[in-house]
């Protein structure tokens, strides 16, 4: 069974520019989330889509971030314009079902690291 | 708002169990206690989850105190291989707040 595909999983950019993250989840689940880490921490929720609904967006940077998930598979996280502190490992992960049981297992892909120089 | 309590960092040895704590003294009843780990330049893998009861996979087991308020994960026969950040978290939706989790190295 394919997981979570992202890309790229290396990128490095000049602050001010602008960047995009792609994500393709596991076929058939409903539920894609993009989360944020920065080294040393724990992986902080971004924004959650269900199909191509936004459910939860509440911690993404709105000024800034952007995301997308058209046709309700693959999914775009955008930076623009990127800022220093924006250097992270960018997380993609998805679920069948995205906690409607109460029960929620979300696989990850393997992320794309950005470097905000 | 941290939900659990996990210690910084363990060390075991290759081929023994290996037994991590986590507290989650304000749990509530809908609540479910994931485990996860994250290997080196890896995303984060699901272990294992457990309501009341006790779990086993073939990973690892998942031991819930009775009242709730802690858990232990157990890797039964640990490998250099499973070395890596394991995360304790609670949640009753979509929500997985991860924290700092505990670095846990195997050595040969």
């Amino acid at each position: 069974e394919a997981g979570v595909a992202q890309s790229p999983r290396y990128k490095i950019i000049e602050k001010r520019q602008s960047v995009a993250f792609w994500c393709n989840p596991i076929s058939g689940h409903a539920t894609l989330y993009w989360y944020q880490q920065i080294l040393g921490q724990g992986p902080k929720l971004l924004i959650q889509f269900q199909n191509n609904g936004v459910v939860d967006d509440s911690q993404l940077p709105k000024d800034r971030f952007s995301a997308e998930r058209l046709k309700g598979v693959d999914s775009t996280l955008k930076i623009q314009p990127a800022k220093l502190e924006d250097s992270a490992v960018y997380l993609c992960a998805s679920s069948l079902s995205g906690g409607a049981y109460g029960y929620n297992e979300q696989f990850f892909g393997p992320g794309t690291r950005l470097t905000v120089l | 708002d941290a939900k659990t309590t996990q210690p910084t960092s363990m060390d075991c040895a290759e081929g023994r169990a290996a037994n991590l704590p986590c507290n989650h003294s304000t749990i509530s009843g809908n609540e479910y206690v994931y485990w996860y780990r994250q290997i080196h330049s890896q995303g984060p893998q699901y272990i294992i989850h457990g309501l009341k009861n006790n779990e086993t996979n073939e990973m690892a087991s998942l031991i819930i105190t009775e009242d709730r308020k802690s858990s232990t994960l157990i890797l039964p026969h640990a490998t250099l291989r499973d070395t890596a950040v394991y995360y304790c978290i609670v949640s009753n939706d979509y929500k997985l707040s991860f924290g700092a989790g505990t670095t846990v190295t195997v050595r040969a």
